[in-house]
């Protein structure tokens, strides 16, 4: 088991509600990534937030934002939701930021998003 | 635009043969390819990881072969048990930029007894 814990696990949520998705880094890690797993396919990318701040992001509209705390943990908000955001939204842990060269990234065990 | 892609989408290995799963790349910029394993209900868990000065890289069953000219590699589990039925996803990272996974689409390997 990895470090990284994300919650809930679980969530069902109406179309064009908004949803906040929430994750604790693993111990000694300062950047955290989201990632969008739609059944049968593999993680895509959202955004990564290094210190605070977003500095990569993916294929993904504005209404999909994030947040990074001091101690690293994060928050997914997604508004407006769609029956395509229904997936599993993954975090992952690592070190370094950008240009830190290939740290590895620990995911988390994920939250299964149901927008019905 | 699928950067990395994966074969094959399936796999039926019976217990003690080999599973073998390739991956393409079209990204030369990419510089690291880990490998993950991943349950239903679970995150993805690193396997094992190359890069690309390296032909080919052995963890216990597990062994990665890497062909840089054809911007291809492979994953090749000895032994199959089935305690290795899990969806396997091949990925790719570029160092110089942010922490981002291009992940493959997935091979759903089962192992029967």
């Amino acid at each position: 088991e990895t470090g990284v814990t994300q919650s809930p696990t679980h969530l069902i949520k109406t179309r064009g509600q908004q949803v906040t998705l929430r994750c604790s880094s693993q111990s000694g890690h300062n950047t955290v990534s989201w990632y969008q797993q739609a059944l049968g396919q593999g993680p895509q990318f959202i955004f990564q937030y290094y210190r605070e701040e977003e500095n990569g992001r993916g294929n993904f509209p504005p209404r999909f934002s994030g947040l990074q705390f001091p101690n690293y943990s994060s928050e997914l908000n997604v508004n407006a939701l769609e029956l395509d955001d229904s997936a599993l939204y993954l975090c992952a842990s690592s070190w370094g930021g950008y240009g830190a060269g290939n740290t590895e990234a620990f995911f988390g065990q994920g939250t299964r998003l149901t927008v019905v | 635009q699928q950067q990395v892609k994966q074969s094959p989408q399936s796999l039926i290995v019976q217990k003690g043969g080999i599973s073998i799963i390739n991956c393409a790349y079209e990204n030369t910029a990419f510089d690291y390819f880990p490998w993950y394993q991943q349950f239903p209900g679970k995150g993805p868990a690193l396997l094992i990881a190359i890069r690309p000065d390296v032909s080919e890289k052995k963890e216990g069953r597990f062994t990665i072969s890497f062909n840089k000219s054809a911007k291809q590699f492979s994953l090749h589990i000895m032994d199959s048990q089935p305690g290795d039925s899990a969806t396997y996803f091949c990925a790719a990272k570029r160092s110089g930029g942010y922490q981002k996974v291009t992940f493959g689409t997935g091979t759903k390997l089962q192992v029967i007894p």
